[in-house]
């Protein structure tokens, strides 16, 4: 049969801007959640994480939302560099489990 | 800290062979996970371990696979023996704290 790659959605923002990334999760009783950078040829970067006893958390340019009703998690980048530009992954875990990671959504800034 | 180190960074080998991949994670951490990935699934998890005891290997593809870690400080996984749809980068984290892990820069395997 046909072999079929993994097709991530893209964004593409203007160098500057704020970015969205959002994710859907699938476990209600995941009690944790994270948000991964990977570049070209490296590992997953730790961003940001959040509890789901949290519904916001900020970091450095990074904003996290959970939407635990709906099972939705967002990714805020503030003023976009192009050095944000990465695939985007969000995770979410269960205790001392591994991860489940998403699809990712690959981010591109345009200069 | 040098944060987890895996080696090789890339492996080119053919079919039947069998391949060893290591990992070293960060000192202190007593968790420890192997993942994949692939375009066709993204990144999976394989096993993990907890204070180098397995806590869940159904991640596991068959029993061509196996992971060991004889002491806090290093971890492998074998493939034995190896198949064109082993190929992938198969990336080691580890982590201290429950939410947050940190990866290897991977291996990339390439079966041929």
């Amino acid at each position: 049969g046909e072999s079929v790659g993994l097709h991530l959605p893209t964004l593409s923002v203007q160098e500057g801007d704020n970015s969205i990334i959002n994710c859907a999760y699938s476990n209600s009783a995941s009690d944790y959640f994270i948000w991964y950078k990977q570049e070209s040829g490296k590992g997953p970067q730790f961003i940001i994480d959040i509890r789901s006893n949290m519904d916001k958390r900020q970091g450095q340019r990074v904003t996290v939302l959970l939407n635990k009703t709906v099972k939705h998690l967002s990714l805020q980048i503030a003023a976009t560099q192009p050095g944000d530009s990465a695939v985007y992954f969000c995770a979410e875990g269960v205790g001392a489990d591994g991860l489940t990671f998403g699809k990712g959504t690959h981010l591109i800034i345009q200069p | 800290d040098a944060g987890v180190i895996q080696s090789p960074r890339h492996e080119v080998t053919e079919m039947g062979q069998e391949v060893t991949l290591r990992c070293k994670p960060i000192s202190g951490h007593n968790s420890l996970f192997w993942y994949r990935q692939t375009m066709m699934r993204g990144l999976e998890l394989l096993i993990y371990f907890n204070n180098n005891v397995p806590i869940d290997d159904s991640g596991m593809p068959e029993d061509r696979f196996s992971a060991k870690m004889p002491n806090a400080s290093f971890s492998t996984l074998k493939i034995q023996p190896s198949e064109p749809r082993d190929s992938a980068v198969y990336f080691c984290a580890s982590s201290l704290r429950l939410n947050e892990q940190f990866f290897g820069p991977g291996t990339r395997l390439t079966v041929l």
